[in-house]
């Protein structure tokens, strides 16, 4: 079974500063992997996809990376703001069903 | 990718009622999956849904107390029977991105419907 575990829980930062969100998974037979923002009491919104054959993934400020034999996604984003406040979720994608398992997420405070 | 209309956002509902929870996608789907997202806690898959055949539920979710719908190939339901306060969560649907070409789109999500039990 598909185990998630994402690294901070937490962090907080001045707002410009550039940080690393790390993901870890136990089963490396993903289809690929997923980060997703979810805002307090709202649904996902998809910020990147990486496929099983990439090895990393970049929208705007934000870059991901994926070692998939290791079982390690890492999230990078540059220059944060305070908008980008929220709480980030790693989703690795795996099964017959190729579901969806998530980590518990890191809550992110940029502070201005 | 696909644009999901889920509704209602939000409810307050009495203990021992039910809440059906809808999900509306703009093109068609075959698997449709429903999560729970308990205060504080991350999403765990609920069951899921493919037109035509009974959704498969996971462990600690059963069809009586989560009873699912899926009529077509961009519509389904998720309804929580006889609520109790432990029902309080947010629920979530999503669908797996069409592919186009070498494109793939993940996966996306509808806005999520705030339940709270009283």
């Amino acid at each position: 079974k598909q185990e998630v575990t994402q690294i901070p829980a937490a962090l907080s930062v001045p707002e410009g500063e550039n940080l690393v969100l790390n993901c870890s998974f136990t089963d490396s037979a993903i289809y690929n992997l997923q980060w997703f923002r979810q805002d307090p009491g709202k649904g996902l919104t998809s910020l990147l996809l990486i496929q099983s054959s990439q090895r990393e993934q970049t929208s705007g400020r934000l870059n991901a990376s994926l070692d998939k034999s290791s079982g390690r996604s890492t999230l990078y984003i540059a220059a944060s703001q305070p908008g980008d406040s929220a709480t980030y979720l790693c989703a690795p994608q795996t099964g017959s069903a190729r579901q969806l398992t998530f980590g518990s997420g890191t809550q992110l405070t940029v502070l201005p | 990718s696909a644009v999901i209309s889920q509704k209602p956002s939000r409810d307050i509902c009495q203990r021992g009622t039910s809440l059906t929870i809808q999900c509306q996608v703009d093109s068609q789907v075959t698997m449709m999956f429903w999560y729970r997202q308990q205060p504080g806690q991350s999403l765990t898959l609920i069951a899921t849904a493919n037109q035509g055949s009974e959704a498969t539920y996971e462990s600690g979710f059963v069809i009586d107390k989560f009873p699912i719908s899926r009529p077509n190939l961009t519509f389904s339901t998720l309804t929580v029977s006889n609520m109790s306060p432990e029902d309080s969560s947010i629920y979530l649907c999503s669908v797996e991105g069409l592919r186009q070409g070498a494109t793939n789109y993940g996966y996306t999500f509808g806005s999520g419907t705030r339940l709270t039990v009283v």
